[in-house]
């Protein structure tokens, strides 16, 4: 059973404008939520984190929103730049050691 | 510095072969992960050590056996795999955040079992 979903597959956007990403997830121990971009062949990268004791980090161009009661978090990149055509995973842990994550979306940005 | 080394980035071994993969990093962070991914999945956690002690096995077949020599380095040997056992391996090592804990991922290692 899946705890961390991520219900769309691919996103794509024009370049300049907005991506939104969009993570939920299913257990509400999980207080640590992270955003790995991943491009083919490589392993994923990390890009940004919030704590659940947050509602919004932001990073450059990166902010990740956290809405706790929906059990949902989004990443949005503005401006969106063809360089960040990639795969994103979101990730969620509970304490130390464990981290669940989702199955990915793609990301196509269009020049 | 969040530099996680993998050694090789390239495996092609036959069902029979006896083969190691390494992971290498020096920023002191003291649990380091082995994860596999297949193509369109996520990563899919393998085994944790924690102060080089082994903390989480996902119930992972013996054929992989994982090794943690010092606080650096992470192996794991691959013994009489199967071809769906070809996946990207990924190590990982975590550091502890003020928020939290955040893991770092090396490039990976591209195994292919014939």
């Amino acid at each position: 059973d899946q705890q961390v979903k991520q219900n769309s597959p691919s996103l794509s956007v024009q370049e300049g404008r907005i991506s939104i990403l969009n993570c939920d997830y299913t257990n509400s121990m999980f207080d640590y939520f992270l955003w790995y971009k991943k491009y083919p062949a490589e392993g994923p990268t990390f890009l940004i984190s919030i704590s659940s004791i947050k509602d919004k980090n932001e990073d450059g161009r990166f902010t990740v929103f956290l809405n706790k009661s929906a059990k949902h978090l989004s990443l949005h990149i503005v401006p969106s730049q063809p360089g960040d055509s990639a795969v994103y995973f979101c990730a969620a842990s509970a304490g130390f050691n464990k981290f669940y994550f989702g199955s990915g979306t793609k990301l196509n940005v269009k020049p | 510095d969040t530099e996680v080394t993998q050694t090789p980035k390239h495996l092609v071994m036959g069902m029979t072969n006896k083969k190691s993969l390494k992971c290498e990093q020096h920023m002191g962070h003291r649990a380091m992960y082995w994860y596999k991914q297949k193509a369109k999945k996520p990563p899919e956690l393998m085994f944790v050590y924690s102060y080089e002690k082994l903390s989480i096995n996902e119930s992972v077949p013996s054929r992989f056996s994982p090794e943690c020599p010092n606080s650096s380095l992470l192996n794991l040997h691959l013994h009489a795999l199967q071809p769906e056992d070809s996946a990207l391996y990924l190590c990982a090592s975590r550091v502890r955040e003020t928020s939290g804990n955040t893991i770092y991922f090396g490039e990976g290692s591209w195994l292919t079992v014939v």
